[in-house]
């Protein structure tokens, strides 16, 4: 069946880096640009980025811009997001999404959790 | 990148219908037809009920419908039923490629 399953989350202290990935199946990866959204605890969603089918275009939200960098492996039906520069408030549950029909997430990982302390 | 504005909250009793405005601008509702909305449930993770403003993906039950003025998207949820009690957020694909959501509207069914 179509599935995106998240991984790499964790706690990590301010100023560390992490990298997520998300690994899909049951569908032609390479046909589908994907995104990662976030949601902080008791918050609601915040859109991250978006990589193009080809993952030769993407995009960031402001809050992502410069820090993190999003990519697609297509030989590896996988999706990765390098976070850097961790802050506090990217504390938050990490979704992969896929994009559906050029503007909405129709398939929805069950989420990885991060957690910026020290 | 300013979030789309949503009610936090609304309510209806089982049978009644609700709705759920968004609010944007020209540059992201309003410049396209590119809203969609999500139902999530406590724990879990959305579910695209809307795309497009009106259409439902197949397996949605068509009390759900979606509409559009101006800069300004709605939900309309039908026949309300008490599994329908969730958090609904909607989504607009906004100017530069970029996406945007609303702050989320929480549902409850009395």
């Amino acid at each position: 069946q179509v599935q995106l399953v998240e991984s790499g989350g964790g706690v990590v202290q301010p100023g560390r880096s992490l990298r997520l990935s998300c690994v899909a199946s049951g569908f032609t990866f390479r046909n589908y640009g994907m995104h990662w959204v976030r949601q902080a605890p008791g918050k609601g969603l915040e859109w991250v980025a978006i990589t193009w089918n080809d993952g030769k275009k993407k995009y960031y939200a402001d809050s992502a811009k410069g820090r993190f960098t999003i990519s697609k492996d297509n030989s590896k039906n996988t999706l990765y997001l390098q976070m850097n520069s961790l802050r506090a408030e990217d504390t938050a549950l990490y979704y992969c999404t896929r994009e559906f029909n050029d503007n909405a997430f129709d398939i929805w990982g069950p989420g990885t959790m991060v957690t910026v302390s020290s | 990148q300013s979030a789309l504005t949503q009610p936090a909250s609304v309510s209806g009793s089982r049978g009644q219908s609700i709705i759920i405005s968004c609010t944007g601008s020209t540059s992201d509702i309003g410049g396209y037809d590119y809203v969609s909305w999500y139902q999530q449930h406590p724990g879990k993770a959305p579910k695209l009920i809307i795309y497009d403003v009106s259409s439902r993906p197949s397996g949605v039950s068509n009390r759900f419908s979606g509409s559009k003025s101006g800069n300004t998207a709605s939900l309309t949820i039908s026949g309300l039923q008490a599994e329908d009690e969730a958090d609904y957020y909607c989504s607009s694909y906004a100017s530069t490629n970029t996406r945007l959501f609303g702050g989320g509207t929480k549902l409850t069914v009395l």
